[in-house]
């Protein structure tokens, strides 16, 4: 699986919308992007994936460059109860079954 | 909504002792998966489980752990002989099949004095 690059931390104020990036220039074809977050030692919490195609659910949106090499999660109106670290992770189809984790962004929502 | 849980979700033990953790995945997911957090590292995974044996198991996974699908619904992890180093979070996932998206529980605290 190709390998991520993710800001050790990012802040944002409550209501605004919060995009946390990531970085994954050797992603391949057929690589999935996947979020999770990790609300203070929780069991990581599934967000959104997407292939090429910006996606969007009731909980984020995903926004994949068109070269794919890096992506954009949005938040788009933060709550305190989404500080939390989010981990960024590319996963092929047909890859190893664990997901790898690294160290995500702390994003911490103020007040 | 369904979810994963997991029981206990703390656990002290005596090194040397062995722990089950045990772990209801969400009920038509046929993929399971055990995870550890050593206090302030990376999520690590541990092992995948399918079919009633294991898929894919990672270095950490020695002969000290064991999974198991003893019933239909419960799905544990088994550490023989504790060591200090076995203290972390231990997470269960399951997903509804191989590649899908991965769904977690809450985890177990494991506390090995």
């Amino acid at each position: 699986d190709a390998k991520t690059t993710q800001p050790p931390s990012m802040d944002c104020a409550e209501g605004r919308a919060a995009n946390l990036p990531c970085n994954h220039s050797t992603i391949s074809g057929n690589e999935y992007v996947y979020w999770y977050r990790q609300i203070h030692s929780q069991g990581p919490q599934y967000i959104i994936h997407g292939l090429k195609n910006n996606e969007t659910n009731e909980m984020a949106s995903l926004i994949i460059t068109e070269d794919r090499k890096s992506s954009t999660l949005i938040l788009p109106h933060a709550t305190l109860r989404d500080t939390a670290v989010y981990y960024c992770i590319v996963r092929a189809r047909g890859g190893a079954d664990g997901l790898t984790f690294g160290k995500g962004t702390h994003l911490i929502i103020q007040p | 909504e369904p979810e994963v849980t997991q029981t206990p979700s703390h656990q002290v033990t005596q090194m040397g002792q062995e722990v089950i953790l045990r772990c209801v995945p969400i009920s038509n997911h046929l993929y399971f998966y055990w995870y550890r957090q050593i206090l302030g590292q990376k999520v690590e995974f541990l092992v995948s489980f399918y079919n009633n044996e294991i898929s894919e198991k990672s270095e950490i996974f020695d002969d000290q752990f064991s999974v198991e699908r003893p019933d239909g619904s419960n799905f544990t992890l088994k550490i023989r002989s504790t060591k200090l180093e076995d203290s972390a979070m231990y997470f269960c996932a399951s997903s509804r099949i191989r590649q899908e998206t991965q769904y977690f529980g809450p985890g177990t605290r494991l506390l090995v004095l």
